[in-house]
């Protein structure tokens, strides 16, 4: 079956450095893997997609790397504030039709504290 | 304006009631999911409608069941509440086909409490 780890429950940085959260992933070839940001009582919000096809994704202070070889993702936070503590979550989805369509399976999340 | 609305955001019940959640989205989009996240944070799809048509329909028991009179609205309904029930219900909505993204907006979250 599916699966999707991320592989530290909880990661503590100090402020300005880099984080970096891992996904990754068995039995499943998706399209394309998202990254969404949670904080508490709240819902998730997206951050980042990157399609199969692609290796790299930024966004201002954020990237993805995608190894569909290595069946993993990387999520990096450079020059972390105390405002980027949050869960993180990885999810991947198909382009399949029928029943997977528009489906999401998402990873466990990691909890990210950025200390000052 | 929020864009993914739910109501109400805190349910508290018994055992054995019946009580409906429900979702409003503003963006337009096409298609709408219930997802249920439980105390380990895990977040799993329930359903998913595209145009008032379900599409995705997870094993979950039959005890749950949406209800999408428009494709601006996708309520869950939930007879003979049990203790396992209790979760963070999220909806969320998305636009049709990945036209022109796939990214999934989701709404505050309902946390349902049974006793």
């Amino acid at each position: 079956s599916q699966k999707i780890e991320q592989n530290s429950e909880a990661l503590n940085i100090q402020e300005g450095k880099t984080a970096t959260l891992t996904c990754n992933y068995t039995n499943y070839s998706p399209a394309y893997l998202q990254w969404y940001r949670q904080d508490p009582g709240r819902g998730p919000v997206f951050l980042l997609l990157i399609r199969e096809n692609e290796k790299e994704k930024r966004k201002e202070r954020l990237k993805v790397t995608f190894d569909t070889t290595l069946k993993q993702s990387l999520f990096h936070i450079t020059a972390s504030q105390p405002a980027d503590s949050a869960t993180y979550l990885c999810a991947l989805g198909s382009n399949a039709g029928g029943t997977s369509y528009g489906k999401l399976t998402f990873g466990q999340g990691t909890i990210l504290t950025v200390h000052p | 304006d929020t864009a993914v609305s739910q109501t109400p955001k805190y349910l508290v019940t018994q055992m054995g009631n019946d009580k409906s959640i429900k979702c409003e989205q503003n963006l337009g989009h096409d298609t709408m999911y219930w997802y249920k996240q439980d105390s380990k944070k895990f977040l799993k799809i329930m359903f998913s409608y595209n145009n008032k048509e379900l599409i995705i329909n997870e094993t979950v028991p039959n005890r749950f069941s949406p209800k999408s009179p428009d494709k601006a609205h996708l309520n869950l309904h939930i007879n003979s509440l049990e203790l396992g029930d209790s979760a963070v219900y999220f909806c969320a909505s998305s636009h049709k086909a990945g036209k022109p993204s796939y990214e999934q907006y989701f709404g505050p979250g309902t946390r349902l409490t049974v006793t």
